[in-house]
């Protein structure tokens, strides 16, 4: 069964740092995607990134960045000089593949609290 | 191209009494999932439709929930003789085939009860 697990309830910085959030999965596939969704306190859910297990390259995004590391499963998120507006739920996702019918699995999220 | 539209956006319901939610696809798209957030948790799939079937309604309640997604119109998630545990924002997704629906949820509906 897949199952997506994310550790910090809620994190809280001061502006400008750096915040990693953790995310660990479980799946019994080899084939698989893992998504980060952004839900700011105005409740809508915004796509951040999707990775397939075939691609284990980090990538940067701005001041995202993501870490996919298959050997521990876990696909971390680092923002980098974090702001107020980074102030958010994020979510950590699953899906064992894209095809029919496929489902996403999520974590219970991690709050974030950026203050200035 | 509007994205995926909900509505209503805030929904108070008493105890008893019923729910309806609409979810208008983005234009093209004829597949719909449901998600449901219950208070600080993550979202949990409910429902997948196309149009005029139910494909996998795995993570549905078996009791007082249903779903339909008509050849016209939007897709509805019913729920009869709500419960305060019913309570969540409940998130749409659409996409054009079977597998992409994962890049743009709906805005969600907030549903109280009383």
């Amino acid at each position: 069964a897949q199952k997506v697990t994310q550790a910090q309830t809620e994190i809280s910085v001061v502006e400008k740092e750096d915040v990693t959030l953790d995310c660990v999965y479980e799946t019994r596939d080899t084939t698989y995607y893992l998504f980060w969704y952004k839900q700011p306190p105005s409740g809508e859910l915004v796509f951040l990134i999707r990775r397939n297990s075939f691609d284990e390259q980090n990538e940067i995004s701005g001041r995202y960045s993501w870490n996919f590391q298959k050997s521990t499963s876990s696909f971390n998120f680092t923002i980098t000089a974090s702001q107020v507006v980074d102030s958010a739920v994020y979510f950590c996702a699953l899906s064992e593949n894209l095809e029919y019918g496929n489902k996403l699995v999520f974590g219970a999220g991690t709050i974030l609290r950026v203050k200035s | 191209n509007a994205g995926v539209m909900q509505n209503p956006r805030h929904l108070v319901r008493r105890r008893g009494q019923e729910a309806r939610l609409r979810c208008s696809p983005m234009k093209g798209h004829s597949h719909v999932y449901w998600y449901r957030q219950l208070p600080e948790e993550g979202l949990k799939f409910m429902v997948y439709l196309q149009k005029e079937n139910i494909i996998d309604e795995s993570g549905m309640p078996k009791e007082r929930f249903s779903a339909e997604f008509p050849k016209e119109g939007p897709s509805i998630l019913r729920i009869q003789q709500v419960v305060r545990g019913d309570s969540a924002a409940y998130f749409c997704a659409s996409s054009r085939d079977s597998g992409a629906h994962f890049r743009l949820f709906g805005p969600g509906t907030r549903l109280t009860v009383l």
